[in-house]
């Protein structure tokens, strides 16, 4: 089946830097990427879409600037927090999909811990 | 405003009872629903998609347009059915992302 990874897995780092998180599709080209946060014993709240080549699509709430999304190619997008706060601390969950009709398939899942 | 509802945070059931896990929608339209499942360490993977009508692992799921609801039910639960179960929807033909609902922890007692 299609699989999607997610680096790094866990992230520590200080207040005010910059973290950035990978996400590929390794056996599919992914259209469409998703990036999701999650916090504690909570539901998957979605940050934004992805389409190769574009501009990503943020939710409401969502800063574009401090959550800098790139999808490059059809296998890679990344998430990049900047300035780190520590609220920004959660579990970042990718996934992707080939097309509109298909199955979104989801990463593993990146924990950031902001010090 | 698209919205999943799971009423219940923890359903705690037997070995060998039926389970049935709730899950009401508001859509403006026909969205798809989806059952997603979170085994303890492990990512979240599709368990279920009304389009499909599947059984999987047992498990059923029926989609009631007059109710708005799409309860996930099993009739004999298992240990290995521990897990946190996620509906979600997306909008027809798949055009808008999945959206969640808050999940309910199923736990299986032995």
């Amino acid at each position: 089946g299609a699989v999607v990874s997610q680096h790094p897995s866990w992230v520590i780092c200080k207040s005010g830097t910059s973290v950035k998180i990978e996400c590929r599709s390794l056996d599919f080209q992914a259209t469409t990427m998703f990036w999701y946060r999650q916090f504690p014993k909570q539901s998957l709240m979605l940050m934004a879409t992805s389409n190769e080549g574009s501009k990503a699509t943020y939710e409401q709430g969502v800063e574009k600037d401090k959550f800098l999304i790139n999808h490059a190619s059809l296998t890679l997008s990344t998430l990049t927090v900047t300035s780190a706060h520590p609220e920004d601390s959660s579990f970042y969950i990718c996934s992707a999909r080939v097309s509109s009709y298909y199955e979104q398939y989801f990463g593993p899942g990146t924990r950031l811990t902001v010090t | 405003a698209q919205r999943v509802t799971q009423p219940e945070k923890l359903l705690s059931v037997f070995k060998g009872a039926p389970v049935e896990l709730k899950c009401n929608y508001s859509y403006s339209g026909s969205p798809e629903l989806f059952w997603y499942v979170q085994y303890s360490r492990q990512r979240l993977q599709l368990l279920l998609r009304h389009i499909s009508r599947e059984s999987i692992k047992g498990f059923t799921a029926d989609l009631n347009k007059g109710e708005t609801s799409f309860h996930l039910k099993k009739p004999f639960a298992q240990e290995e059915d521990s897990a946190m179960y996620y509906c979600a929807l997306r909008g027809p033909s798949g055009n808008t992302p999945l959206v969640f609902g808050k999940g309910t922890r199923l736990s299986v007692i032995a």
